[in-house]
């Protein structure tokens, strides 16, 4: 039982360079997150997708791109990488909400990206 | 836009005492809340939700929660070493799939 699966857990890139993080979660949860998370600032939500087919921004979301590419996979894409998005990036599944009752989100462990 | 605040810290309790964290949050239709625990270099760790008025207990943890003064808190009995790490609070409400984090309060807990 893997939870939320993040690949790969560590890159080094150089500016300008591109590409893609994976996420895929075994929960059957509907909802799937990004977050980037950088000391002093806590978690920020990049993109998130409440359902397999669709995809919306969160507070930061320039200079990246989503797939939802099925229930259980959500990839964030840097087409140009900067070096103000050397970060740690999570991933995070839930259920879909109940109402007007959430439901927790469950977290991978993460991937420490540093653009040089 | 929709703001939860936590207390920075860090907060430095000796072994045995209760840690109280502390959170308030802007948005009044807020309906869900949730502790997250954070060891250094780890993932956030799910440890208490909580969605109506009042006290709610898991072990050592409490949660409580006052939706008219907008704040959520957690107390932690019988602090162990173990509990130092950075505790965040998440608020979700009104219809939208998205948390909303505090920057977290650093916790730790002294022998």
């Amino acid at each position: 039982n893997a939870g939320v699966t993040q690949t790969p857990k560590f890159q080094v890139l150089k500016t300008g360079q591109s590409m893609t993080l994976q996420c895929a979660q075994d929960m059957n949860h509907n909802s799937m997150y990004w977050y980037r998370q950088d000391p002093g600032m806590g978690l920020r939500l990049i993109y998130y997708s409440a359902s397999e087919g669709t995809t919306d921004k969160g507070e930061v979301p320039n200079g990246y791109n989503v797939s939802r590419l099925n229930k259980r996979e959500f990839s964030l894409r840097l087409e140009s990488a900067a070096p103000s998005q050397t970060s740690v990036y999570f991933c995070a599944s839930s259920e879909r909400s109940l109402g007007t009752v959430n439901q927790p989100q469950h977290f991978g462990d993460g991937t420490r990206l540093s653009i040089l | 836009q929709k703001e939860v605040e936590q207390n920075s810290g860090p907060l430095s309790v000796p072994e045995g005492a209760i840690a109280s964290l502390n959170c308030t949050y802007s948005d009044r239709v807020s309906q869900s809340f949730f502790w997250y625990r954070q060891y250094s270099g780890k993932s956030p760790e799910l440890i208490m939700s909580i969605y109506s008025n009042g006290d709610k207990e898991d072990g050592r943890f409490t949660a409580q929660l006052n939706k008219a003064s907008q704040y959520v808190s957690l107390l932690i009995r019988d602090s162990q070493p173990s509990d130092s790490a950075t505790y965040l609070c998440a608020v979700a409400g009104g219809g939208s799939e998205k948390l909303v984090f505090g920057k977290g309060m650093k916790l730790t807990v002294n022998p």
